[in-house]
């Protein structure tokens, strides 16, 4: 099992550009969740999704939009990008039943908006 | 605004020293407290706590919690340079139906030194 891993690794972009970071599971986690972690501010979520073909806000979810088309995939867009949203993005997943509150995250992709 | 709090900020030891990494919590509704080790890149779980007074044992990691004083302990005994790390505490709200959006602390970054 590959567990929870994130393409690219490390972006530089322009501003206005446009990019998508992608996110894959092969736990058959019904939970994806996608946070953003900055010096000082911790890990803040920016959306997750509760199942195939749902989705909703976190903390920080201004400037990104996401996709959960396929249960195992989770897709984090960038429509224009801003130098506040360097960063290093982490996809996370869990299980759907109660009780299990544990998030399995992936390595990491960082982010330079110029 | 749920607030979860951890100190100290960062720490440095020799190896072989006991740490102690603290905690707090404000939050609305609670229904259990996550550790998660942090290295060079994804977070790893260590613990979930959900019932007060119960310690959780892992090796020379153990954890508490404390839910009428609102804070949870992280001990390392014996630390060693490979607990070098950031240690993250998050706060997991009651299962409403959605998924389990965990609140990070900043986390505390400690460094084992020979």
């Amino acid at each position: 099992n590959a567990g929870v891993t994130q393409t690219p690794k490390f972006r530089v972009l322009k501003t206005g550009q446009s990019m998508t970071l992608l996110c894959a599971q092969d736990m058959n986690h019904e939970y994806m969740y996608w946070y953003r972690q900055d010096p000082g501010m911790g890990l803040r979520l920016i959306h997750y999704s509760v199942g195939e073909g749902t989705t909703a806000k976190g903390e920080v979810p201004d400037g990104y939009n996401v996709s959960r088309l396929k249960k195992q995939n989770f897709l984090l867009g960038l429509e224009s990008a801003a130098p506040s949203q360097t960063s290093v993005y982490f996809c996370a997943s869990s299980y759907g039943t109660s009780g299990v509150l544990e998030q399995f995250f992936g390595p990491g992709t960082r982010l330079t908006v110029l | 605004e749920d607030k979860v709090v951890q100190s100290p900020l960062s720490l440095v030891v020799h190896e072989g020293d006991t740490v102690t990494l603290n905690c707090s919590y404000e939050v609305t509704n609670f229904r259990s407290l996550l550790w998660y080790k942090q290295e060079k890149k994804a977070p790893t779980f260590l613990f979930m706590l959900t019932s007060s007074g119960i310690e959780k044992k892992s090796g020379r990691l153990s954890s508490i919690l404390d839910k009428k004083e609102l804070f949870s302990i992280l001990n390392i005994t014996a630390t060693q340079t490979g607990d070098s790390a950031i240690y993250l505490c998050a706060v997991a709200p009651p299962n409403t139906g959605t998924a389990s959006k965990l609140t990070f602390g900043t986390g505390t970054r400690l460094q084992v030194t020979l």
